[in-house]
């Protein structure tokens, strides 16, 4: 147990659905990651939150947003969903100091299926 | 950024030492190297880093070249359990724009027989 939870664990939606991801990061970390793995892409990071603000983007989509809240938890919404958003969404913390050696903790996923 | 370049898969038997390779030749001088591993149905999982020096923690031994161009995971005994997807990836918070999110490649899928 990586002290990282997210829910839903599945998630079965349709295409033009909005649906929101969330992610608590283990206690005492400051920053979250979001990351996308899909059979064809592999595992992409989307996104990087450290304490509430926005750090760094990678493949997110413009359909895809989210943000961090006082308390820490994080939130990927994505919207107007296509079936090429079926995938896993891992979200991943680490510790409060960002440095190059720093481990990042991840979460069990959230599997999402757009039908 | 800097890439690194693994075997698609590798098979070991179990309770013998298994040695994973990683190439980074690009590799700059503030680059750590770190690897991870997934496990079926699992997020990723931290295994070992390191900059310069060989290390050593409970699940593994990494071992990095001279030169650094290279480096090799090493499980001592692998177990059923080390069934994975293993990735070495090169983390550098200087490098513009990363931020310290982790860039994964294909990474080197590790069978293990009985």
């Amino acid at each position: 147990d990586s002290g990282v939870t997210q829910t839903p664990k599945h998630l079965i939606t349709a295409t033009g659905q909005r649906v929101t991801l969330r992610c608590s990061p283990r206690s005492g970390d400051l920053s979250v990651y979001w990351y996308q793995q899909s059979l064809d892409q592999g595992l992409q990071f989307l996104i990087h939150y450290y304490n509430g603000e926005e750090r760094a983007k990678g493949n997110i989509l413009e359909r895809f947003s989210a943000q961090q809240f006082p308390d820490l938890h994080s939130e990927l919404n994505l919207s107007s969903l296509e079936l090429g958003d079926s995938a896993l969404y891992f979200c991943a913390s680490s510790a409060p100091r960002d440095r190059e050696d720093n481990e990042q903790f991840f979460g069990p996923g959230t599997r999402l299926t757009v039908l | 950024d800097a890439k690194t370049t693994q075997p698609n898969s590798m098979e070991s038997n179990e309770e013998e030492p298994v040695h994973l390779p990683c190439n980074h030749s690009t590799i700059s001088g503030t680059d750590y190297i770190h690897w991870y591993r997934q496990l079926p149905s699992q997020g990723p999982e931290y295994v070992i880093h390191g900059l310069t020096s060989n290390v050593n923690n409970r699940m593994a031994s990494l071992a990095i070249a001279e030169d650094r161009k290279s480096s090799t995971l090493i499980l001592h005994r692998a177990t059923l359990r080390d069934a994975a997807v293993y990735y070495c990836i090169l983390r550098n918070l200087l490098r513009g724009g990363s931020q310290g999110n982790l860039i994964f490649g294909k990474g080197t899928k590790l069978s293990v027989k009985p």
